[in-house]
């Protein structure tokens, strides 16, 4: 199946430092990816879409300055988290729906996720 | 807007069968899909329901009412390696093909 990656699986970082998260798709190329974020034993809530070539749509209650996304080829997405701080701490998962899924499913893949601990 | 239900926890016995429960609110319907997550581990894709009925794949079914926003896993024969999170989860507004997903129901498979 469609394998998507994302690097670094963790990082911890001090407060007031922006970490980048990669999201890549491995054998598929994606126009659109999503970005989710997870915080222990609660479910994935949708942070924003991104867009290849445009600009991302965020959900409400996402600083779009906070969180800046850039999705600059097709099989590329990246997310950064500006000035972190404590609350940031997170499960970061990104997704992609396989174009090639066809009509009949809609399966998208989940990289493994990063998790990001700000001290 | 667009709201599920799922029950919090489900506790099972090895070798039987359970069933977990989705109650949903959409604002239009594009498909309900079902995703497994084990501890510390990404959401991985179990079922697709596009239209009402049931979806068999392996040990894993998935059923939709659409008529009632409801929804069902199915998972017979159940192994200790089942015991983990079950999300199930529809397509946003516009056909986007972003997911909205419910809280999230743990499964404890017991011996």
């Amino acid at each position: 199946g469609a394998v998507v990656s994302q690097h670094p699986s963790w990082v911890i970082c001090k407060s007031g430092t922006s970490v980048k998260i990669e999201c890549r798709s491995l054998d598929f190329q994606a126009t659109t990816m999503f970005w989710y974020r997870q915080f222990p034993k609660q479910s994935l809530m949708l942070m924003a879409t991104s867009n290849e070539g445009s600009k991302a749509t965020y959900e409400q209650g996402v600083e779009k300055d906070k969180f800046l996304i850039n999705h600059a080829s097709l099989t590329l997405s990246t997310l950064t988290v500006t000035s972190a701080h404590p609350e940031d701490s997170s499960f970061y998962i990104c997704s992609a729906r396989d174009p090639r899924s066809g009509t009949t499913t809609d399966t998208q893949y989940f990289g493994p996720g990063t998790r990001l601990t700000v001290l | 807007g667009q709201s599920l239900e799922q029950p919090s926890e489900v506790t099972a016995v090895e070798g039987a069968i359970v069933q977990i429960n989705c109650t949903y609110q959409t604002s239009g319907f594009y498909g309900l899909s079902w995703y497994q997550q084990h501890d510390g581990g990404a959401p991985t894709f179990l079922s697709y329901n596009g239209l009402d009925g049931l979806e068999e794949t392996g040990r894993f079914s998935s059923f939709l009412s659409r008529s009632k926003g409801y929804s069902y896993l199915l998972l017979k024969e159940l192994q200790m390696k089942d015991s983990a999170s079950y999300f199930c989860a529809v397509r946003g507004p516009s056909n986007t093909g972003k997911l909205i997903f419910g809280q999230g129901t743990t499964l404890q498979v017991k011996p």
